[in-house]
């Protein structure tokens, strides 16, 4: 079965440090993987796009990583601020006739002052 | 910087109503897409759209969602008998191409709530 799971769920942080989150899908054929932040009663806005050759991208104090053979991808926050608060969404696409998207649950991250 | 924008920002209705959620996509694109997202769920694809036909469409759009371009710059979702299952945030998303490493912009959403 297609799945993307995320942890941890959530993530309380002070401001200024880093975190990582991490997401694992089971998804095939793999097109690609794409990280989006949302914030609350908004719409998901994009921060990477990564494929299948590609195993790290940055989008500022954002830096996804991807390893496709073990189907894991992370997502690190550099030097946190109060607006890095919002859920992180996996997206893995797969590509077989129909093109899917297959969405994770999201981790929330919480960074505090 | 452009935007997609959407109405209305919350939708009430009457179980077994007919509601059509509007978007406006970023102008030059040409790929649309609608997604949902239960309270406190994971976000949803339903449907893509591409020179006025669906492209793509997920297990969950079925025969009571239909999508439409009705002119050259709204992009609807109607749902024709709303069920209580159907309350949602509902997300429109467009992008310039269907590649698959184009980025898609999202709108604010619309609530929809099924009494």
């Amino acid at each position: 079965k297609n799945q993307v799971e995320q942890s941890p769920q959530s993530l309380i942080i002070l401001e200024g440090k880093n975190c990582t989150l991490q997401c694992n899908y089971t998804v095939s054929p793999f097109s690609n993987l794409r990280w989006y932040k949302q914030d609350t009663g908004r719409g998901p806005v994009s921060l990477t796009i990564m494929t299948f050759s590609e195993n790290t991208k940055s989008n500022g104090r954002y830096t996804a990583t991807l390893d496709a053979d073990t189907k894991q991808s992370s997502l690190h926050i550099t030097a946190s601020q109060l607006s890095d608060s919002a859920s992180y969404i996996c997206v893995v696409s797969i590509s077989s006739g129909t093109y899917k998207y297959i969405f994770g649950t999201g981790t929330r991250l919480k960074v505090l002052a | 910087e452009p935007e997609v924008t959407q109405t209305p920002s919350h939708q009430v209705t009457q179980m077994g109503q007919e509601v059509i959620l509007r978007c406006v996509p970023i102008s030059n694109h040409l790929y649309f897409y609608w997604y949902r997202q239960i309270l406190g769920q994971k976000v949803e694809f339903l449907v893509s759209f591409y020179n006025n036909e669906i492209s793509e469409k997920s297990e969950i759009f079925d025969d009571q969602f239909s999508v439409e371009r009705p002119d050259g710059s709204n992009f609807t979702l109607k749902i024709r008998s709303t069920k209580l299952e159907d309350s949602a945030m509902y997300f429109c998303a467009s992008s310039v191409t269907a590649k698959r490493t184009d980025t898609q912009y999202f709108g604010p959403g619309t609530r929809l709530t099924v009494l």
